[in-house]
């Protein structure tokens, strides 16, 4: 079955150090997402891409960058951690190819905490 | 600019009814309706897509106001499993990525 992963599940990282945190999907989707989630602030975009090479800034960009080599996959990188930085991050895709709707699928979610 | 939800939280007895409301200040070309229980990812029920086109769930329904740029999402008879938050996404033609409101949690005791 298609499916949406997300490696690790939990990370323990101190500031000022690189983080990546990895997505991948099995969905063939071309739309890829990247979302933090607080208490109180719901899910917020952090970076998006809609195909091989494409990436877009969200919302709340500052300090992460994407990159999208191949349709699989979608890494964040958080280029010096910060406290800020701690939160629970999602990734989704969707694809209108597959769903009209264009619906997302949401992966499992990393727990990020920033020391 | 974020959805607006309302209200924040419920709390109801099990096979009461709730009205969860999405607001937006921007024209719209959809609102997803999506459900997050504890500790899991969020999990698609619903699309309004302007128009009057949606894609349901079985046993909740919802509606979008064009004008007014809202949309409900409405719960009937409501059961233990309907609890958890609920987050509307909104649309805006052709941009194929979502604003998520702040979310709705909704308690449902037996």
């Amino acid at each position: 079955d298609a499916e949406i992963t997300q490696s690790p599940r939990h990370k323990i990282t101190e500031t000022g150090r690189q983080v990546t945190l990895a997505c991948h999907q099995t969905w063939n989707h071309n739309n890829m997402f990247w979302y933090r989630q607080d208490l109180g602030h719901g899910l917020r975009l952090i970076h998006y891409s809609y195909g091989v090479q494409d990436t877009n800034k969200g919302e709340v960009s500052d300090g992460y960058s994407v990159s999208r080599s191949n349709t699989e996959d979608l890494p964040l990188t958080l280029e010096s951690a910060a406290s800020s930085q701690t939160s629970v991050y999602f990734c989704a895709s969707s694809d209108k190819r597959a769903s009209s709707y264009n619906e997302q699928f949401f992966g499992p979610g990393t727990r990020l905490t920033v020391l | 600019q974020q959805p607006v939800q309302s209200p924040q939280a419920v709390i109801l007895r099990e096979g009461e009814d709730a009205v969860i409301n999405c607001s937006s200040s921007k024209a719209l070309y959809s609102v997803h309706w999506y459900r997050q229980k504890h500790g899991e990812a969020p999990v698609f029920l619903m699309i309004l897509l302007k128009g009057g086109e949606q894609k349901g769930h079985d046993k909740i329904s919802a509606s979008f106001n064009e004008k007014k740029q809202q949309s409900s999402l409405y719960l009937t008879a409501s059961q233990l499993s309907y609890s958890g938050t609920y987050f509307c996404g909104t649309e805006k033609q052709g941009a194929q990525k979502l604003v998520f409101g702040q979310g709705t949690r909704l308690t449902i005791n037996p």
